[in-house]
């Protein structure tokens, strides 16, 4: 079956502007996962969801930043009035809720650039 | 706060022979998982391996195996073999133990493999 699908795959924008970046988990995957990875560093966690659970913005940087997922599916990741420290590479990764130690499969990931 | 350190930025190996990369993390948890994913340049996560805390036995997947010392918390892939296809970033993972929850990276270590 198809995997984590992210778009668009690279963007573009001046700083100030409001992006909008969109994530389709694997069918059936009911957590979902936003990770940010800046140039030459690790992935930082931003937010997870989880079912119907409230989502867990522990790892949100800044107010600038919100997640919603619809129907518990597709998820959007919206970053507001950009600044350049927002330029990263924004990977979402989704995995099935049941048994323990299931892992977590990656999409493509977000080139974000703001100029 | 959990943290995963890998000390080794960079590393090379020559095609066929094995190279073990570094990995130590934080925890005052005793239920947790430890993961090592692949990163090539086209950006996605792939899971090389997995490790539950419980379990002393070594994981151990085709090329690659883990040496795992709870005690000393380190976490270190080797792979034996190399080839031309595992160069590549590899980060280290660490997850707390129940069903779901965010990974915690290490900044990751950057493999080449020369011919």
């Amino acid at each position: 079956g198809a995997g984590v699908s992210q778009s668009p795959s690279n963007k573009v924008t001046e700083k100030g502007k409001d992006v909008e970046l969109r994530c389709d988990p694997i069918s059936g995957h009911t957590a979902l996962y936003w990770y940010r990875q800046s140039l030459g560093q690790g992935l930082e966690f931003l937010i997870y969801f989880q079912g119907n659970s409230a989502p867990d913005k522990s790892g949100l940087p800044s107010d600038r930043f919100s997640a919603e997922r619809t129907g518990g599916s597709v998820s959007t990741l919206t970053i507001q009035r950009t600044q350049q420290e927002d330029s990263a590479v924004y990977l979402c990764a989704s995995s099935i809720q049941q048994g323990l130690n299931q892992p977590q499969h990656f999409g493509d990931g977000t080139r974000l650039s703001i100029l | 706060a959990q943290t995963v350190t890998q000390s080794q930025p960079e590393m090379s190996v020559q095609e066929a022979e094995t190279v073990t990369l570094s990995c130590t993390y934080d925890t005052s948890e005793s239920d947790y998982y430890l993961f090592w994913y692949k990163q090539p340049p086209s950006r996605q996560m792939i899971l090389v391996i997995r490790q539950e805390a419980y379990k002393q036995q070594n994981a151990t997947e085709n090329r690659f195996s883990v040496n795992f010392q709870k005690a000393a918390k380190s976490f270190s892939l080797k792979i034996s073999d190399s080839q031309l296809g595992d160069a590549a970033m590899y980060f280290c993972a660490y997850r707390r133990g129940g069903s779901q929850g965010n990974l915690i990276f290490g900044k990751g270590t950057k493999l080449s493999v020369k011919p």
